[in-house]
């Protein structure tokens, strides 16, 4: 079993839609959560961090489940501009900056 | 911008090569990080530095080093080049060890032929 499974998608969405996506962790012990978005062939840029009580930015809500040890990400009135692929990510361990990244869920918001 | 830099932006090298890829964290930042993205994949953990100190690795052959300057700027380098290197190379840069969030580099673009 992976660290951090996502499905890759592709998730084809119109604009105005909402959309989510789902991640799973294999590690309880797993200390802090992430959501990154990825643009093609760019660096992840940080899009939000994921907190046991949830929390929202806009249009973008995160949910964090440790019972079930899985992560969520709603997008709300998708823009042609979320087109890209977000990335799932967990620090397993304590006192070191290791993050497991999924594999993305590509998303494509069509007009 | 996140301010991490990494250098070069592309690179191509030959097989059985040695390539030195280079980051500045950003200002402020003690931890680095480095990543492998191979194409249509999640980057994958290669190591971390801490305080000029290797703080955790992944599941990468010891011909993957590192270093981490007295400026926390940092160095990766990668003996005896194969095709499977072939990859984005990320960087990632965060004010402490644990707990926060990582800024990434624009990264290293590497072709092995």
């Amino acid at each position: 079993r992976k660290e951090v499974e996502q499905d890759p998608g592709p998730f084809n969405v119109p604009e105005g839609a909402t959309v989510a996506f789902n991640c799973t962790y294999s590690n309880s012990a797993s200390q802090s959560f992430f959501w990154y978005r990825q643009d093609c062939r760019k660096e992840p840029k940080l899009l939000m961090s994921v907190y046991s009580s949830g929390n929202e930015d806009g249009r973008f809500t995160a949910q964090l489940n440790r019972a079930s040890q899985y992560i969520s990400l709603l997008i709300r009135d998708s823009k042609l501009s979320d087109s890209a692929t977000y990335l799932c990510v967990v620090n397993p361990i304590s006192g070191t900056y290791k993050y497991i990244f999924g594999t993305g869920t590509r998303l494509k918001v069509l007009a | 911008e996140t301010g991490v830099t990494q250098s070069p932006t592309h690179l191509i090298k030959t097989r059985g090569q040695q390539v030195t890829l280079r980051c500045s964290s950003q200002s402020g930042h003690n931890t680095v990080s480095w990543y492998q993205q191979a194409l249509g994949q999640g980057p994958q953990f290669i190591f971390q530095y801490y305080r000029e100190e290797e703080n955790g690795r992944g599941n990468f052959p010891p011909r993957f080093s590192g270093l981490q300057f007295p400026n926390y700027s940092s160095e990766l380098n990668v003996n005896a080049l194969e095709l499977d290197d072939s990859a984005l190379y990320l960087c990632a840069s965060s004010p402490r060890r644990e707990g926060t969030e990582a800024f990434f580099g624009q990264g290293t673009r590497l072709t092995v032929v």
